[in-house]
């Protein structure tokens, strides 16, 4: 069974920089699996920031990035903000059909 | 602006059906290229890729849930359903419509979500 990996959960300070991380329990993760990130506070549904491994949705601020790093997709943000603090979740497209959703990371700003 | 809203029964009995409809506005859900999904989110917890429909009627499903799950489609009415059978506890959860794009192998637009809850 495919799982996908990201830290439960993060803390940056206010104007600091953050990675997540986004791997597979077996193999590495390429732009194949399309990697798309989303980000979600309580009570709401989830938020496209990234999608096909680095391509921003719309309305998104730049200070929001993908990309591969090693074997697993990233999500970095810069100049982290006190309203970035939410969950994040990444999906991977596994083909024919079939995504897979990280556990999600809970990132705290403090 | 494409928007997606589910209804459905909000509370289910243990080994009955679950059954929801997703409701498509601001667009055709038989023109472009888009697949029709569901997810769900137990509370507290992660998000679940149930499966998926094209307008065609192909389906794919995730194989945890493969065996009580059924997708299908109204392209007359604009809107897509779920069946979810033999439910237990553990499919309680915030129940999201979804349409997904072809050509990116995301999810662009969700519906507000729709609490179902297991129990006698």
């Amino acid at each position: 069974q495919t799982v996908v990996t990201q830290e439960p959960s993060f803390s940056v300070s206010p104007g600091g920089t953050v990675t997540l991380t986004c791997g597979l329990s077996s193999g590495s993760v390429s732009t194949s699996h399309y990697p798309t990130w989303y980000q979600q506070t309580p009570g709401q549904a989830p938020r496209t920031l990234i999608y096909s491994t680095n391509t921003r949705s719309s309305g998104v601020p730049d200070r929001f990035s993908g990309s591969i790093l090693g074997n697993k997709a990233a999500l970095s943000i810069t100049g982290a903000q006190a309203d970035d603090e939410s969950d994040y979740y990444c999906v991977l497209y596994m083909g024919s059909g079939f995504w897979v959703f990280g556990g999600g990371t809970k990132l705290t700003v403090l | 602006q494409v928007q997606l809203q589910e209804s459905g029964p909000g509370l289910v009995k243990p080994s009955q059906t679950l059954s929801l409809t997703c409701a498509v506005s601001g667009g055709s859900i038989g023109s472009g290229s888009y697949y029709w999904s569901w997810i769900r989110q137990p509370a507290g917890k992660g998000l679940e890729w149930i499966g998926r429909i094209y307008t065609s009627g192909t389906t794919s499903y995730n194989p945890s849930l493969k065996s009580r799950v059924t997708i299908s489609v109204d392209t007359s009415k604009n809107q897509f359903s779920l069946k979810l059978s033999s439910v237990t506890a553990a499919d309680t959860a915030v129940y999201y419509c979804a349409r997904g794009s072809t050509a990116w192998y995301y999810f662009d637009y969700w519906g507000q979500g729709t609490l179902v809850t297991v129990s006698s």
